[in-house]
């Protein structure tokens, strides 16, 4: 059963760059996944973030990045706001309608 | 503005059945994919099934296939989920989203999920 990985938890300080990823765990991760990334704060819907690895979604800020980094998709976030404070999750598309996604990672902004 | 309003959530018993409904407004409901995703208390996103526009294909994840039953009416603008034979693992808060999808070379696949609902709760328990 083939499982997208992402790193439980995060922490960056005010200011500073993070670089999240989001991996397979059998193979690499590439532009034909369309690797998508959303955020998502206690009781509300996700938003999303990215799409198609590294296209911003609409009204999303520069300072949110995605790329394909080794054998992972990766989201980056440049100059830390607190309330990028978050649950981040990438979801990967696997073909035949099936949308994968990970197990989300915790971001701390301290 | 782009509307998802889902209901129809509730507390329902083992192996019991419930049918949600997502209201869409803001979009051209006929010409949308749409999904469905769900999130257990206190665990990350899990995709659940997704619909075409005309309704006519249907898709599920394995963990609800043969259980639950994905339709929508492009008349009412609504999506449902009819989920039969619950399981107290389905217990989730119930997203309904819509989908993006691109085509090339005869290929389509899904690029997002660009607009979400709020959610409906379903707790399965006795």
């Amino acid at each position: 059963q083939t499982v997208v990985t992402q790193e439980p938890s995060f922490s960056v300080s005010p200011g500073g760059t993070v670089t999240l990823t989001c991996g397979l765990s059998s193979g690499s991760v590439s532009t034909s996944y369309y690797p998508s990334w959303y955020h998502q704060t206690p009781g509300q819907a996700p938003r999303t973030l990215i799409y198609s690895t590294n296209t911003r979604s609409s009204g999303v800020p520069d300072r949110f990045s995605g790329s394909i980094l080794g054998n992972k998709a990766a989201l980056t976030i440049t100059g830390a706001q607190a309330d990028d404070e978050s649950d981040y999750y990438c979801v990967l598309y696997m073909g035949s309608a099936i949308s994968l996604f990970g197990g989300g990672t915790k971001l701390t902004v301290l | 503005e782009v509307q998802l309003l889902e209901s129809g959530g509730g507390l329902v018993q083992p192996g019991g059945s419930v049918r949600l409904s997502c209201a869409a407004s803001g979009f051209t409901f006929s010409s949308s994919a749409v999904s469905w995703v769900r999130q257990a208390p206190g665990k990350g996103l899990e995709w659940v099934s997704t619909v075409n526009d005309v309704g006519h294909a249907t898709f599920y994840a394995d963990s609800v296939k043969g259980r639950f039953t994905i339709s929508r009416d492009n008349y009412k603008n609504t999506l449902y989920l009819q989920m039969d034979s619950l399981r107290v693992e389905d217990t989730a808060l119930y997203f309904c989203a819509k989908d993006r999808w691109d085509c090339s070379g005869g290929n389509c696949y899904r690029v997002m999920f660009d607009y979400w609902g709020q959610g409906t709760l379903v707790t399965v328990s006795s």
